[in-house]
């Protein structure tokens, strides 16, 4: 089965500090994988978009990883702030019929 | 470009009762999706349309649920008639392409409270 396990499901920082994210999946066969923000009582917006060849891919403080090997992928947040104050959710599409396997998130508080 | 508008942004009904929710995805996205988002969780998809053609509506309950996208654009979804299990967030999404790289732009969502 398709699946999308986002961990931890809430993390508190304080403002400043780094953190990382983790987005492991069972999703076959892949096509890519994409992160989202979600601010509270907003619809989700895209960060970035990993593909099978890219392992390391940053926009701006933050940084995503894919370990295609593993199925892994996490996102690095640096130097946090307090409108990093999110959700944050991973999305993996299925190559064959385009279906979006989307995790539960991860809510990520910073704190000043 | 203006993004994607969805309305009402909050609606309180009673079980029973009908309810539905309209969406304009950006100009020229041809994929327009229905999601359903309840707290705590990821979006879960109910339908996807390409074009004026709903090509997964696997999740959607056919029973109380119906939505529709006509000449291509604007979308409804509604729901009739409601239970109190319906209270969610309801979001619409669109992208350029169901298929390819396109990331999905998201509407606001509509709270829904089935009380």
């Amino acid at each position: 089965k398709n699946q999308v396990e986002q961990s931890p499901q809430s993390l508190i920082i304080l403002e400043g500090k780094n953190c990382t994210l983790q987005c492991n999946y069972t999703v076959s066969p892949f096509s890519n994988l994409r992160w989202y923000k979600q601010d509270t009582g907003r619809g989700p917006v895209s960060l970035t978009i990993m593909t099978f060849s890219e392992n390391t891919k940053s926009n701006g403080r933050y940084t995503a990883t894919l370990d295609a090997d593993t199925k892994q992928s996490s996102l690095h947040i640096t130097a946090s702030q307090l409108s990093d104050s999110a959700s944050y959710i991973c999305v993996v599409k299925v190559d064959s019929n385009y279906q979006l396997i989307w995790g539960a998130g991860t809510k990520l508080i910073i704190k000043p | 470009e203006a993004g994607v508008v969805q309305s009402p942004r909050y609606k309180i009904i009673e079980k029973k009762q009908p309810v539905a929710f309209w969406c304009n995805p950006i100009s020229g996205h041809n994929t327009l999706y229905w999601y359903l988002q309840n707290l705590g969780q990821g979006p879960e998809l109910l339908i996807r349309y390409e074009n004026e053609e709903a090509v997964d509506d696997s999740q959607l309950p056919k029973d109380r649920f119906s939505a529709e996208r006509l000449k291509g654009v604007d979308s409804t979804l509604k729901i009739q008639p409601a239970e109190l299990g319906d209270s969610a967030v309801y979001l619409c999404a669109s992208s350029l392409t169901g298929t390819g790289g396109s990331p999905l732009h998201f509407g606001n969502g509509t709270r829904l409270t089935v009380t």
